[in-house]
């Protein structure tokens, strides 16, 4: 079994701390991809990363941090920066233009 | 960021009925892709389309990707309360990295 693997599903946040999401996968995808939804609502883009040790911002990057250090993985960390951080958080990867991008199963923040 | 208007934004139909949906943008794709989310999941990949004209299916599901390259259209036969979920189309221009995604449909579809 395999994919894009998201952890953990659920996490509860402290106003004012940082917290990271993992990414893994094992699709020998190059580029990943980190998207915010929130309720009701399409998906917003944060970051992405083409290769590793590359990463580029989308629309929301603000108050988020992300590093490329494997290909593997793509963690992601909420900063305490980010005001409204509760969301539902999506993970995807893809071979890279022209491919499918294919999506974790998600991890919920709430912030408490 | 850029979003592709896609309609309708919600739906309820009956158990038989069938769908009919689409996603219009204002940049030529290369790609467009069509996924379903159900509730606390991440989308899953339902169709994939690389050529304008294209039609292809996935069991009662239809898509199209538009002669112009600046709609898709994604149909579904005979609908079942399990095609519950929200739909959502996206499109890559070519040579980008980056896939802009619709603000989705959601249906129910009522038994």
């Amino acid at each position: 079994d395999g994919g894009i693997t998201q952890s953990p599903k659920y996490l509860f946040r402290k106003e004012g701390q940082n917290v990271t999401l993992s990414c893994e996968q094992n699709l020998n995808h190059d580029a990943m991809y980190w998207y915010r939804q929130d309720p009701g609502q399409g998906l917003r883009l944060i970051y992405y990363s083409q290769i590793v040790n590359d990463f580029q911002k989308g629309d929301i990057a603000e108050g988020y941090s992300v590093s490329r250090e494997k290909k593997e993985s793509f963690p992601l960390t909420v900063t305490s920066a980010q005001k409204n951080p509760t969301a539902f958080y999506l993970c995807a990867g893809s071979r890279g233009p022209g491919n499918t991008i294919y999506f974790g199963e998600g991890s919920w923040l709430t912030v408490v | 960021g850029q979003q592709l208007n896609q309609s309708p934004q919600s739906m309820f139909i009956q158990e038989g009925e069938d769908v009919s949906m689409n996603c219009t943008s204002s940049s030529i794709f290369n790609t467009w892709l069509w996924y379903k989310q159900e509730p606390g999941e991440g989308p899953v990949l339902l169709i994939a389309l690389y050529k304008a004209g294209e039609l292809t299916s996935n069991g009662r599901l239809t898509a199209q990707f538009g002669i112009t390259r600046k709609d898709s259209f994604l149909n579904i036969s005979a609908s079942i309360p399990s095609d519950v979920g929200i739909y959502f189309c996206a499109g890559q221009t070519s040579g980008t990295y980056k896939y802009i995604f619709g603000t989705g449909t959601r249906l129910k579809v009522l038994a």
